[in-house]
C-alpha cells in the first residue's frame, strides 16, 4: 500500500530563519506530488506541484521554493521566512499520469513563525 | 474564477441523523469533485472522487452526487455517529493541477 510521510509535524521559527519541510511517499513510482497551504479561516491553496525529478511548477509567487530531488522525495523551502509564513502545510500525492486522479494527503506540518 | 461554497459552516446533529452536506461552485467545466474528511490537527482523508461524467458515488454509509450542470454536489451520511465528527471539505478540479477547495464544514455528532 502506499504512503506519505511529512515532517517536521511541527515547527515554530523565527522571522528570517530558514525552512525546510520534507514529503516522501512510499508504494508507488513517479508519483504527482503537491504542497497545499491550509491558512486559519482559509481554504487550501496549492503552491507548487511536481510531475518528475526536477520538474516543479510553481502556483503563486511569494516567499517560498519547492524542490523534487529524488522521485518520491518533495522539499519545500524558505531562505528568509515572514510572518505570513505560518500555516499548515500539506503535502499530497496522485498516481502517476493521472492528473485528474485521486488526491491524496499527508499529515501536515504545522509552521509557526514569531 | 473558479469558487467552492460550503454552506452552513458548521452543522450540530444528535446521534443517528441522516445528514446532506452541500457543495456549490461557480464553473461547470470540471474534471472532478472530491470529498474529504479532516480532523482537528491532521490531514485530509480522502472519502469519495467523483469524476466529470458520473452522476455518483458510494462508500458505505457515504454517498456522494453530482450535478455539474447546476454546480452542485451534495455528502450524504447516512446514520451519523459521534465517529463522523470532523471538517468536511469539497474539492473540484478544472482545466489544471489544481484542486479548488470550499473553506468547508464543521460536523458535530452528538451523542
Amino acid at each position: 500500500s502506499q504512503t506519505i510521510h511529512q515532517w517536521p509535524a511541527t515547527l515554530v521559527q523565527p522571522v528570517g530563519s530558514p525552512l525546510s519541510l520534507e514529503c516522501t511517499v512510499e508504494g508507488t513510482s513517479n508519483p504527482n506530488l503537491y504542497w497545499y497551504r491550509q491558512a486559519a479561516g482559509r481554504g487550501l491553496q496549492l503552491l507548487f506541484y511536481s510531475v518528475g525529478i526536477g520538474q516543479i511548477s510553481s502556483e503563486v509567487p511569494q516567499n517560498l521554493s519547492a524542490s523534487r530531488p529524488q522521485d518520491r522525495q518533495f522539499i519545500l523551502s524558505s531562505k528568509k521566512l515572514l510572518l505570513s509564513d505560518s500555516g499548515f502545510y500539506l503535502c499530497a500525492w496522485r498516481w502517476a499520469g493521472l492528473n485528474t486522479g485521486e488526491l491524496f494527503f499527508g499529515e501536515g506540518s504545522r509552521l509557526t513563525v514569531l | 474564477k473558479q469558487e467552492v461554497t460550503q454552506i452552513p459552516a458548521a452543522l450540530s446533529v444528535p446521534e443517528g441523523e441522516n445528514l446532506v452536506l452541500n457543495c456549490s461552485f461557480t464553473d461547470s467545466a470540471i474534471y472532478n469533485l472530491q470529498w474529504f474528511r479532516q480532523d482537528p490537527g491532521k490531514g485530509l482523508t480522502s472519502l469519495l472522487l467523483i469524476q466529470s461524467s458520473q452522476r455518483e458515488q458510494t462508500s458505505g454509509r457515504l454517498n456522494a452526487s453530482l450535478d455539474k450542470s447546476s454546480g452542485r454536489s451534495t455528502l450524504y451520511i447516512a446514520a451519523s455517529q459521534p465517529g463522523d465528527s470532523a471538517t468536511y471539505l469539497c474539492a473540484v478540479q478544472g482545466g489544471s493541477e489544481k484542486l479548488v477547495f470550499g473553506k468547508g464544514m464543521k460536523l458535530t455528532v452528538n451523542p
